[in-house]
């Protein structure tokens, strides 16, 4: 069965700095890869998502990831971060067998300090 | 193009209530889902909807909590006899199928609070 475990609940950071939100996950079949933001009093939207190719993938507002399968990761990167970033970030993993249940991590709360 | 969208946005309930939780999905969307997010967790799965096929019942936590989806559109989560470990943000989500590499669209999510 497909697990997905965020490494940090809460990344305070301040702005402008680089940013990684760690995320790993469990899968003994191939798997689809998603990050998806929260806002504040808003709903989930995709930031990016891997399906094949390439392993690092570009998503939107400067945010990009990179897919490991020998270490079953697929970490979150910024390089500078902005006021804006502050939401919590979603980790998702679906398995290519499991038609379109995913499973997601338990959130990793990123806060940007001026 | 409108969103998917969820009503009521809040909802206060007596414990041992019934309540009903609406989901519209975006047009031509066939897949749609239920999750329950608690204070500070993820998302949990509750039940999943694609097309005409039974649906996914395996998330749901026990037989009080029920799905509909009518005409491949709309849909219903009811919640009966509540209890206060209901409490929480239920979200709705929908995508254009239900294969696996489908993103999927979320509502805003139905605050649910039971006294």
């Amino acid at each position: 069965a497909q697990s997905v475990t965020q490494l940090d609940s809460q990344v305070p950071v301040f702005e402008e700095a680089p940013v990684e939100l760690r995320c790993n996950y469990s899968s003994s079949v191939s798997v689809y890869l998603f990050w998806y933001v929260q806002y504040p009093n808003q709903g989930l939207q995709l930031l990016l998502k891997y399906l094949s190719g390439s392993t690092l993938v570009k998503g939107i507002n400067g945010f990009e990831a990179e897919f490991n399968k020998s270490q079953t990761s697929f970490h979150l990167r910024k390089p500078s971060v902005h006021i804006s970033d502050t939401a919590e970030y979603f980790c998702a993993v679906s398995e290519d067998t499991n038609a379109g249940k995913s499973t997601f991590g338990d959130g990793t709360t990123l806060t940007v300090k001026p | 193009g409108a969103g998917v969208s969820q009503s009521p946005s809040n909802k206060v309930t007596e414990k041992g209530k019934d309540v009903e939780l609406r989901c519209d999905p975006i047009s031509g969307h066939t897949a749609l889902y239920w999750y329950r997010q608690s204070l500070g967790q993820g998302l949990e799965f509750l039940i999943y909807f694609q097309g005409n096929s039974a649906p996914d019942k395996s998330g749901l936590p026990s037989d009080r909590f029920s799905a509909e989806r009518t005409g491949g559109s709309v849909s219903t989560l009811t919640i009966q006899r509540t209890q206060q470990e209901d409490s929480a943000v239920y979200l709705c989500a929908s995508s254009f199928s239900g294969g696996p590499s489908y993103e999927q669209y979320f509502g805003p999510g139905t605050r649910l609070t039971v006294t």
